[in-house]
C-alpha cells in the first residue's frame, strides 16, 4: 500500500515562481524524505527530515513537517526549467523500508 | 565511481517467459530494494533485503522472485505467474533500515 499522497498531482508554473507540493501520510514515522525523478529515470534523493524536526532547508528547497497532521510540504523557490520533474515523498512507517507516495508532476515553463 | 547499475535498460518478453533483471551496487550498502512503477504512478515495493541470504516480500511480491547470494547483487525474476508485468522496475540500495536510498536508472519491461 502507498503510505503517502502528494497534492497536487500536477503543477505548472513559470520560471522564477515558487512551487509548493504537499504530502500526507498515514502512520507514525521516524523520518520523511523527498525524491525527484526525471522522466524515465531513477529517483534522486533531495532531503530528509526527521520526526523531531519541523523545518529543513537545502539550497532552494524548504521542507516542513507537521507530525500532528501527518503532513509535509516541499517548497522550491525561484523555479527553473531544469526543475521540471516528478517529486515523491517517502516515509519509513517506523520500519525498515521506504514507502513512496503517488508523486507530483512539476512543469516549469521558461 | 560508486553507484548502482541495472540491466538491461529495455527488455521485451513474450507471454509465458520468465525474465531476470540485474541489479548490482558497489556502495557497500547492506539493504537493497525492488520497486515497480506504472505510468503516472508512484512506486510499489516488490521485495527487499536487509542482509545477504535474507529477503522479505513487499506489497506486490506475487509473480516475482529474488535472491541475495552476494551483498552487491539483488536480481529480480519476473515469472510467467505475474499477470501484468509490463512496467518500469527500479532497484535501490541503502544502509540498513529505511535510510536514504540510491536508485539505479531503471529497467523497462514490455510484454509482447
Amino acid at each position: 500500500s502507498q503510505q503517502g499522497e502528494e497534492d497536487p498531482q500536477a503543477l505548472s508554473i513559470q520560471e522564477g515562481e515558487n512551487a509548493t507540493m504537499n504530502c500526507s501520510y498515514k502512520t507514525s514515522i521516524n523520518n520523511l524524505q523527498w525524491y525527484r525523478q526525471n522522466s524515465g529515470r531513477g529517483l534522486v534523493h533531495l532531503i530528509l527530515i526527521r520526526s523531531n524536526e519541523r523545518e529543513k532547508h537545502s539550497g532552494r528547497l524548504r521542507v516542513t513537517l507537521d507530525t500532528s497532521k501527518k503532513s509535509s510540504s516541499l517548497l522550491i523557490t525561484a523555479s527553473r526549467a531544469a526543475d521540471t520533474a516528478s517529486y515523491f515523498c517517502a516515509t519509513d512507517d517506523l520500519g525498515d523500508k521506504l514507502i513512496f507516495g503517488t508523486g507530483t508532476r512539476l512543469q516549469v515553463f521558461p | 565511481d560508486g553507484g548502482i547499475t541495472q540491466s538491461p535498460k529495455y527488455l521485451f518478453r513474450k507471454e509465458g517467459q520468465n525474465v531476470t533483471l540485474s541489479c548490482e551496487q558497489n556502495l557497500n550498502h547492506d539493504a537493497m530494494y525492488w520497486y515497480r512503477q506504472d505510468p503516472g504512478q508512484g512506486l510499489r515495493l516488490i521485495y527487499y533485503s536487509q542482509i545477504v541470504n535474507d529477503f522479505q516480500k513487499g506489497d506486490i511480491a506475487e509473480g516475482y522472485s529474488v535472491s541475495r547470494e552476494k551483498k552487491e547483487s539483488f536480481p529480480l525474476t519476473v515469472t510467467s505467474a505475474q499477470k501484468n508485468p509490463t512496467a518500469f522496475y527500479l532497484c535501490a540500495s541503502g544502509s540498513s533500515g529505511a535510510n536514504v536510498l540510491t536508485f539505479g536508472a531503471g529497467s523497462r519491461l514490455t510484454v509482447l
